[in-house]
């Protein structure tokens, strides 16, 4: 069966521009997570959905994140106006029940 | 943000040897997890952990979540050269659904 999949798999970017990052999650999978990881680190939560509706958006660094998944599938999250130390990898895991959450292979996005 | 502490940072082993770390937390969790990551991958889930003392296996895999549920252990016997990656510790706090990962323990296997 397909697992959690993201695109694209590697993103440049010129400072100040906006990127947009995909998540498709497991079928069926209800939640869904954003996570940032910095090199070397583990991931760090950034926001959580269950269906369309945002439950948590603690871990979002800035008003120039921003998250959705309008339909309760696939989300998007975006980044405006990006600046170097956005440069990170992003994953994104869904979940069944609310503990076991599958990672997908991540977004590695460079802000030049 | 907050990250568990997991220790070692990194190991260097001989294959078949059996390899331990830790994770440990000043906060109490309702679940532990333990994840494997591969250059260029996503974490792989390896082991759920839902009550304290609880004792799970998984192939040679085999991790333990606390009494006190601030800590986790995860012990790997006779590893394989497959083995190598990064290992994390997710730990999930009561009330909440997001994952605090530790800082990783980096494994290397030689033949």
């Amino acid at each position: 069966g397909a697992g959690v999949s993201q695109s694209p798999r590697y993103k440049v970017a010129k400072r100040g521009q906006d990127v947009a990052l995909r998540c498709d999650p497991i079928s069926g999978h209800v939640s869904l997570f954003w996570y940032q990881q910095a090199l070397g680190q583990g991931p760090e939560f950034l926001t959580y959905f269950q269906n369309e509706a945002q439950l948590d958006k603690s871990g979002l660094p800035s008003d120039r994140f921003f998250a959705e998944r309008p339909e309760g599938s696939v989300s998007t999250l975006k980044i405006q106006r990006t600046q170097q130390e956005d440069s990170a990898v992003y994953l994104c895991a869904s979940s069944l029940d609310r503990d076991q959450q599958y990672f997908g292979p991540g977004t590695r996005l460079t802000v030049t | 943000g907050q990250q568990l502490n997991q220790s070692p940072q990194s190991m260097f082993i001989q294959e078949g040897e059996d390899v331990s770390m830790n994770c440990t937390s000043s906060s109490i969790f309702n679940t532990w997890l333990w994840y494997k990551q591969d250059p260029g991958e996503g974490p792989v889930l390896l082991i759920a952990l839902y009550k304290a003392g609880e004792l799970t296996s998984n192939g040679r895999l085999t991790a333990q979540f606390g009494i006190t549920r601030k800590d986790s252990f995860l012990n790997i016997s006779a590893s394989i050269p497959s083995d190598v990656g990064i290992y994390f510790c997710a730990g999930q706090l009561p009330g909440t659904d997001k994952l605090i990962f530790g800082t990783g323990t980096r494994l290397q296997v030689f033949p």
